[in-house]
């Protein structure tokens, strides 16, 4: 079974500029979330679909960022336009439905904003 | 509010010796416990959790931790250490009277085997 895939494994751009990062879950998990760690710090929750639906997206930094998942599979997160505090590792993680299941994390975005 | 600490950033242990990476958390309600594993240039990788029954869990790679109410904790331990051991630890707790599904994590502990 493949894991959560995430694309692309770097990206660095200028402050100013628009990156979309890419999340596949694993088949048949209808549970997405998206966290983010910045250098040094804890993973901070930032959103978590259902199918979907946005469940939960109080974790959002705020307006310059926008996470989609159209047809409930993959999900898109793109940051416009980015500042440099937007730098960090952003994993997305998925689980099936049911209280207590784990989240199967990705390997990370590492974004850097110069 | 909520938070999990991971009071040591750092672990040092020998190869075969016994290891443990302490976790207290703090929730509202009953919490849901994990310990994830991150190897380098990797993502997290899940290691087991903690949701009701018996305190001690057993996980992968002859991981376990054990849960304590009392004292809110779930250290994460191992009898013997190997060296591909090493890596960066997170412990998280989901919080389900606060926080949803959302996991709250620890800042993370390294834990470094030598051999």
């Amino acid at each position: 079974e493949a894991g959560v895939t995430q694309f692309p494994s770097h990206s660095v751009i200028e402050k100013g500029q628009t990156v979309t990062l890419r999340c596949d879950p694993i088949s048949g998990h209808d549970n997405l979330y998206w966290y983010r760690r910045v250098m040094g710090k804890e993973i901070k929750f930032l959103l978590h679909f259902v199918k979907e639906s946005k469940q939960d997206e109080s974790g959002m930094p705020n307006n310059r960022f926008l996470a989609e998942r159209t047809g409930g599979t993959y999900s898109t997160l793109k940051v416009q336009p980015a500042e440099l505090e937007d730098s960090g590792v952003y994993f997305c993680a998925s689980s099936q439905g049911g209280t207590g299941r784990a989240q199967y994390f990705g390997p990370g975005t590492r974004l850097t904003v110069l | 509010a909520q938070s999990v600490a991971q009071p040591e950033d750092q672990v040092n242990v020998a190869e075969g010796n016994p290891l443990t990476v302490k976790c207290t958390y703090s929730v509202s309600g009953n919490p849901y416990l994990f310990w994830y594993v991150q190897y380098p240039n990797r993502g997290l990788q899940f290691l087991l959790k903690y949701i009701t029954g018996d305190n001690l869990v057993k996980g992968s790679y002859g991981f376990e931790a054990e849960f304590n109410k009392s004292q809110t904790s779930f250290h994460l331990k191992k009898p013997s250490a190997l060296v591909s051991d090493s890596a960066l630890y997170f412990c998280a707790v989901r919080d389900l009277i606060q926080a949803g599904t959302a996991l709250i994590f620890g800042k993370g502990t390294t834990l470094s085997v030598s051999s």
